[in-house]
């Protein structure tokens, strides 16, 4: 069956460190791919998203994600994180235009002073 | 623009009482869509519209209804409300397949059910 997930349910980083939250796919051919980011008590906001081409995508916010088709996986990152990045992130995936698109469970990402 | 915007933000009903979330988007987007969103499950699909007059099951659909009579809004109605059904609801819209393309979400609703 097709899925998305995101093994890390909490995060916590350091301001200033840099940022990972992983995300595997289980589909066939190149899926799209998705992460948002919802911030406490509001709704979701595309950070960046993949279908084909350069498997390195730029987000906003200064994030990017890197596609690898070996490892199934659409990792979210950050070099430097900032105190405003602290929320939920989700990853979600489909295989075409015609499937659901599966959202993961989603990383909380906590940021220290 | 306003974007996509949820009515109302909070509700409690009780158990067997009915209500309709609405959902409104000034974006001219012909695919829109409905979520819940529980502790530790994501969001889940629960119906979504192709366009107006069309619409199809997502993957929690039982419990709920859907029309789509115009570009613009997207209700959900609960007709007999369940507290299973308590949650964070989020309405979403795209310029195409939610699938696909940038879905721009509202604010959500959070609903209880005593």
């Amino acid at each position: 069956a097709q899925s998305v997930t995101q093994p890390d349910i909490h995060i916590t980083v350091s301001e200033g460190a840099s940022l990972e939250l992983r995300c595997n796919y289980s589909y066939g051919a190149t899926p799209y791919l998705f992460w948002y980011v919802q911030s406490p008590g509001q709704g979701l906001q595309l950070l960046l998203k993949y279908f084909s081409g350069d498997t390195l995508v730029q987000g906003i916010k200064g994030f990017e994600a890197e596609f690898k088709r070996s490892q199934s996986s659409f990792n979210l990152r950050k070099p430097s994180v900032h105190w405003s990045d602290a929320a939920e992130y989700f990853c979600a995936g489909s295989g075409n235009r015609d499937d659901k698109i599966i959202f993961g469970k989603g990383t909380r990402l906590h940021i220290l002073p | 623009n306003a974007g996509v915007t949820q009515t109302p933000k909070f509700q409690v009903l009780k158990t067997g009482q009915s209500m309709t979330l609405q959902c409104a988007q000034d974006m001219n987007h012909e695919y829109m869509s409905w979520y819940r969103q529980d502790p530790g499950m994501g969001l889940r699909l629960i119906h979504y519209s192709v366009g107006a007059g069309i619409t199809d099951q997502g993957e929690v659909p039982n419990g709920y209804n859907v029309s789509r009579s115009t570009t613009e809004d997207f209700p959900l109605r609960l007709l007999s409300a369940a507290p299973s059904q308590t949650s964070v609801y989020f309405c979403a819209s795209s310029y195409s397949s939610i699938s696909t393309d940038t879905q721009y979400f509202g604010p959500g609703t959070r609903l209880t059910v005593l």
